[in-house]
């Protein structure tokens, strides 16, 4: 088993740009979240989907996009990329219940 | 108000010490908790679930408590290994609300 896997590791990007974050999960979660981890603020939740073709926001989803059309792929896109989108992005996924979730090794993403 | 708080320390340790990590959460509907570690520029991987009744694996020991809000962390006999960066992640519903994380080095 994969895990969850990440595409690609690294990217850099001008302002104005877009570009779409893949994230796969080989392991039948329901589940499936995207974070971003800044220096000093934690992960904190972009998107989530609790199941394929759902989605919703979470914290911080100005800027981005998301589709889940198959069960083990989720999406990130960013439409215009901003400076601000500068980032480590992180998938996770998870079983339902009180499971704990499972992280892919993460997108380094800079925008110029 | 933040919904998971930790002390970002840095601590830094002799091997062999005992260190604690302290965590609050601010929503008591918060579900299910854990412990996460996390090494310089990789994913977060999970350390243990942390329960009412506490629970040990090894030299790990979590604590819960409810009432009061707060989860801990306890790691006997420090280990170089050890070193890293230790999230405290508390679920509600659908989401995980993670701190910002307590580094730890452990020193020879």
């Amino acid at each position: 088993n994969a895990g969850v896997t990440q595409t690609p590791k690294f990217r850099v990007l001008k302002t104005g740009q877009s570009m779409t974050l893949l994230c796969a999960q080989d392991m039948n979660h329901e589940y499936m979240y995207w974070y971003r981890q800044d220096p000093g603020m934690g992960l904190r939740l972009i998107h989530y989907s609790v199941g394929e073709g759902t989605t919703a926001k979470g914290e911080v989803p100005d800027g981005y996009n998301v589709s889940r059309l198959k069960k083990q792929n989720f999406l990130l896109g960013l439409e215009s990329a901003a400076p601000s989108q500068t980032s480590v992005y992180f998938c996770a996924s998870r079983a339902g219940g009180y499971n704990e979730q499972f992280f892919g090794p993460g997108t380094r993403l800079t925008v110029l | 108000r933040k919904e998971v708080e930790q002390d970002p320390g840095p601590f830094n340790v002799p091997e062999g010490a005992t260190v604690a990590f302290n965590c609050t959460y601010s929503n008591s509907a918060s579900q299910s908790f854990f412990w996460y570690r996390q090494d310089c520029r990789k994913e977060p991987k999970l350390l243990m679930s942390v329960y009412s009744s506490g629970n040990e694996d090894g030299r790990f020991t979590a604590q819960l408590n409810r009432a009061s809000q707060y989860i801990s962390l306890l790691i006997r006999d420090s280990k170089l290994s050890d070193s890293a960066t230790y999230l405290c992640v508390v679920n509600r519903g659908n989401q995980f609300y993670f701190g910002t994380g307590t580094s730890l080095t452990v020193i020879p």
